[in-house]
């Protein structure tokens, strides 16, 4: 089937500091990426749409500033949280939908903490 | 504007019973339909998906769902409940086209327990 890895799984950093965070799309292409973010607890909110070779869409309410995608291929897109700060730990999930489908697989995950 | 709505944030079961979550969505029009999986620490795994035809859906693990336009609800059942189906399960919904085409929108989602 379909995989989705993510890069690294879990992320510890100083406040100030960029962390990036990669989602790869292992066994097909992936024109279409999106990136969420999950809350202890809560559910999946969507950040940004990524799509390969032009600027990322960002959800209302999200920095693009601060959080900067790349989807630099068909099967690499990624996050960069610049000048972190504790309020920006969270878990970060990235999905690619499959080329010319309505299906997404997501990946593992990258948890993230900010010191 | 889509949502979603995940009735029960937590539903406990014991093993072999029923499992039933549901969920119900606003939307205006039909959209896909989703349901998905999560276990601890990792990211969501499809079970199903309603997208057209058939609205009895059959998807991974011995889980279905049916869509039911008149009521807006895409419930997902498991006739008998195993120890491995704990897990946190998501609904989320989809636009059919245009510029929103492919963002999920999730429900609350519900942790399901199973009881030995």
């Amino acid at each position: 089937g379909a995989v989705v890895s993510q890069h690294p799984s879990w992320v510890i950093c100083k406040s100030g500091t960029s962390v990036k965070i990669e989602c790869r799309s292992l066994d097909f292409q992936a024109t279409t990426m999106f990136w969420y973010r999950q809350f202890p607890k809560q559910s999946l909110m969507l950040m940004a749409t990524s799509n390969e070779g032009s600027k990322a869409t960002y959800e209302q309410g999200v920095e693009k500033d601060k959080f900067l995608i790349n989807h630099a291929s068909l099967t690499l897109s990624t996050l960069t949280v610049t000048s972190a700060h504790p309020e920006d730990s969270s878990f970060y999930i990235c999905s690619a939908r499959v080329q010319g489908t309505d299906t997404q697989y997501f990946g593992p995950g990258t948890r993230l903490t900010v010191l | 504007a889509q949502s979603v709505t995940q009735l029960g944030s937590h539903v406990s079961v014991s093993e072999g019973a029923l499992v039933l979550l549901r969920c119900n969505y606003s939307s205006s029009v039909p959209p896909y339909l989703f349901w998905y999986v999560q276990y601890p620490n990792q990211g969501l795994q499809l079970l199903l998906k309603y997208t057209t035809g058939a609205t009895l859906v059959k998807g991974i693990n011995g889980f279905e769902a049916e869509f039911k336009k008149s009521e807006t609800s895409f419930h997902l059942t498991k006739p008998s409940a195993h120890m491995s189906d704990a897990a946190e399960y998501f609904c989320a919904v989809s636009q059919r086209g245009g510029t929103s085409y492919g963002k999920l929108t999730f429900g609350q989602g519900t942790i399901l327990t199973v009881h030995p």
